[in-house]
């Protein structure tokens, strides 16, 4: 099956820094979504971006399809940011999502 | 809207009793619904696909038997852990996807299950 992979897995920030997340994929795919896992085990969705750019707030994702990988981008970081990034692709027939092993950031005051 | 609750949050079983997790969509019809579990500081591991009113495709080494799901209507899935042992202790979490949107998975707050 498709492999997902993250970097950094683990980060460690100021509060105001800036970061990047990247996630690298072994095969085509057609749906590739970003998450970031609260303390709690909440999942929540930040982005659906099989290709192309995407921002929202201090955030923003890229998807660069032909080469396979993906970027979330995240500006001016909060403590409320900390928690696990997680990259999720699914491929062609597969509707199923496979899961990156996870970015762990933690920002700090 | 896409919201999906889960019941119980939290459950603390002896080994060998049953227990069962629903998973719910509450704003929309969720054709589709994804049960996966997650291990303390690893990620998600799909365990199975269900369909409404079909039977559940079960990932590779997951034992049907033991977990058994059930789609029954488009917006509940049960996923019901059978005779759980202290390694069934995990995080449980749903996901579904509606027919209008299918490429977007909602996921639920995960149920954590502890088995004595």
């Amino acid at each position: 099956g498709i492999q997902v992979e993250q970097s950094p897995p683990d980060l460690i920030l100021q509060e105001g820094a800036n970061s990047t997340l990247r996630c690298n994929f072994s095969d085509s795919v057609n749906n590739l979504q970003w998450f970031h896992q609260n303390p709690w085990g909440q999942l929540i969705n930040l982005f659906y971006i099989p290709s192309g750019t995407k921002q929202n707030g201090r955030l923003s994702a890229t998807t660069v399809a032909t080469e396979r990988y993906s970027l979330l981008y995240i500006s001016s970081s909060q403590t409320t940011d900390s928690g696990v990034y997680f990259c999720a692709v699914g491929d062609t027939g597969r509707r199923a999502l496979t899961f990156g092993s996870g970015t762990r950031l933690q920002v700090q005051p | 809207g896409a919201v999906v609750s889960q019941h119980p949050s939290w459950v603390i079983c002896k080994s060998g009793t049953s227990v069962k997790i629903e998973c719910r969509s509450l704003d929309f019809q969720a054709t589709t619904m994804f049960w996966y579990r997650q291990f303390p500081k690893q990620s998600l591991m799909l365990m199975a696909t269900s369909n409404e009113g079909s039977k559940a495709t079960y990932e590779q080494g997951v034992e049907k038997d033991k977990f058994l799901i059930n789609h029954a209507s488009l917006t509940l899935s049960t996923l019901t852990v059978t005779s759980a042992h202290p390694e069934d202790s995990s995080f449980y979490i749903c996901s579904a996807t509606s027919g209008l949107d299918t490429d977007t998975q909602y996921f639920g707050p995960g149920t954590r299950l502890t088995v004595l």
